[in-house]
């Protein structure tokens, strides 16, 4: 059962354009999602994440925004540049009360890559 | 700052064989997360260690077994390797908090190759 789903194998952009990479998830418990790139040889690298209770959050060229209805998250990367060409992985969890996660799910991944 | 090293690199096994994987998380850092990520999928949660318990468990079999120690490093342990259990292992260390999330830091990982 894939609660975490990215559809898109693969995704090609040119350099100074808006990267849009997106994630669907099923299982209404999450509360926390994640957005990790990953370089190869390389183990994946945190970029960005958002709570539940949010629907957009920021960081530099990176914003990640969240549709709880529709159970979608999507990652904006403007504007892109080449070192930006990684498999980029959603990921989402559930926070234990008493601190900590219960597990971190991911997705399958989109390998973006940015032409100069 | 040291980040999340795991040791071996590579490994070559072959069937029936056990293995030992060993991480060291990120000074501070008391949670270590184990993950199977096989080729062309994303990293598949195993275990979770907080403070030398185990917190979190996925849907692997028994023949995985990791544990926590004092320092929290930790290992992971796989018996009776099967060919399936070919894949690259992550460990993330993370901090702590209550309600919130900590992003995990992974280390890059052992590559087990099986024979």
């Amino acid at each position: 059962d894939q609660q975490v789903k990215q559809n898109s194998p693969s995704l090609s952009v040119q350099e100074g354009r808006i990267s849009i990479l997106n994630c669907d998830y099923t299982n209404s418990m999450f509360d926390y999602f994640l957005w990790y790139k990953k370089y190869p040889a390389e183990g994946p690298t945190f970029l960005i994440s958002i709570s539940s209770i949010k629907d957009k959050n920021e960081d530099g060229r990176f914003t990640v925004f969240l549709n709880k209805s529709a159970k979608h998250l999507s990652l904006h990367i403007v504007p892109s540049q080449p070192g930006d060409s990684a498999v980029y992985f959603c990921a989402a969890s559930l926070v234990l009360p008493s601190g900590g996660y219960q597990k971190v799910t991911f997705g399958i991944g989109t390998k973006l890559q940015v032409i100069p | 700052d040291a980040g999340v090293t795991q040791s071996p690199t590579h490994l070559i096994k072959t069937r029936g064989q056990h293995v030992t994987l060993r991480c060291s998380p990120i000074s501070g850092h008391k949670s270590v997360s184990w993950y199977q990520q096989v080729l062309g999928q994303g990293p598949q949660f195993i275990f979770q260690y907080y403070e030398k318990e185990e917190r979190g468990r996925g849907n692997f079999p028994d023949r995985f077994s990791a544990r926590q120690f004092p320092n929290y490093s930790s290992e992971l342990n796989v018996n009776a390797l099967l060919l399936g259990d070919s894949a690259l292992y992550l460990c993330a260390s993370s901090l702590v908090s209550r309600g919130t999330i900590q992003p995990q830091h992974f280390g890059d990982g052992t590559r087990l190759s099986i024979l």
